[in-house]
C-alpha cells in the first residue's frame, strides 16, 4: 500500500486566492519531507526541503512567503500555495524517506489548476 | 539548459520487444543516478538507482552508468503494455540528497 498520503489529489482555485495540501507518512517516521513541483512540461523542481525541529530551507525561486510549509511532526506535513496564478500550475509532489532506505516515496500528488 | 538530459522524448516500441532510454547529466558534481516511472495520473516511483560504473539488472530492466561521461540507460526488455509510462532519470550529489536533478522524461508507449 501507499506509504505517503498526499490531498486533495486534485484542486481548482481561482487566480490570486490560495490552496492547501496535506501530506501525510504511513507507518514510518518522515524525519524530512521534500516538496516538489512538476510542471505542464514534466520538468521537476524541487520547492523546500522541511525536517522536524529545523528550519525549512527552501530552493532558489521559492519562497516562504509564496510556499509556507508546516511540519508539526514526524508524519505530516501541509504546503500552502500563497496567491496562486497561472504559472504555479502543476502536479505538487511531497516526497519522505523511509530510514536509511534510500528510495524517495512520493505522495499521489495534487494537482493543481488555476483559473 | 537543463542539466540533465533525456533522450528520446518520446519512444514506441512493440509488446515484447527491447526499449532503450538514455540519460546525460551536465553536472559533474553528481555521482548517483536514479530512474524513476510515473504512470499517467499518478506519482513517480523509483525503479532503480546506479552509482557505479557498470551494468546493473533486475528482472525485465537492466541500467548501465558510464561515470567518466555522466552517461546512463535504461533498458526493459520483453516490453510490456503496462511499462507504457513516463520514465524520469534523476540525478544527485550523494544517495541521500534531496536535490535530485530531472530531466523531462521519456514517454513510453508499448504497443500490444
Amino acid at each position: 500500500g501507499a506509504l505517503v498520503y498526499q490531498y486533495p489529489r486534485r484542486t481548482i482555485c481561482k487566480s490570486g486566492t490560495s490552496m492547501r495540501m496535506e501530506c501525510q507518512a504511513v507507518g514510518f517516521q518522515a524525519t524530512s519531507v521534500a516538496w516538489y513541483r512538476q510542471s505542464p512540461q514534466k520538468t521537476f523542481e524541487l520547492i523546500a526541503l522541511s525536517t522536524v525541529n529545523s528550519a525549512i530551507k527552501y530552493e532558489q525561486n521559492f519562497t516562504q512567503e509564496k510556499f509556507p510549509i508546516s511540519h508539526p511532526n514526524l508524519s505530516f506535513s501541509s504546503m500552502t500555495v500563497l496567491n496562486a496564478y497561472l504559472e504555479d500550475r502543476g502536479l505538487y509532489l511531497c516526497g519522505a524517506r523511509r530510514g536509511a532506505d534510500e528510495r524517495l516515496f512520493f505522495g499521489h500528488g495534487t494537482k493543481l489548476s488555476v483559473l | 539548459q537543463q542539466k540533465v538530459q533525456q533522450s528520446p522524448e518520446s519512444l514506441i516500441v512493440p509488446e515484447g520487444g527491447m526499449a532503450s532510454l538514455n540519460c546525460t547529466s551536465s553536472d559533474r558534481n553528481v555521482d548517483y543516478f536514479w530512474w524513476y516511472r510515473q504512470h499517467s495520473g499518478k506519482s513517480p516511483k523509483m525503479l532503480m538507482s546506479i552509482f557505479s560504473n557498470g551494468e546493473k539488472e533486475e528482472g525485465r530492466f537492466t541500467v548501465h552508468l558510464n561515470k567518466a561521461s555522466l552517461h546512463t540507460s535504461l533498458h526493459i526488455r520483453d516490453s510490456q503494455p503496462s511499462d507504457s509510462a513516463l520514465y524520469l532519470c534523476a540525478a544527485s550529489r550523494s544517495s541521500g540528497s534531496w536535490q535530485l536533478i530531472f530531466g523531462s522524461g521519456t514517454q513510453l508507449t508499448v504497443m500490444p
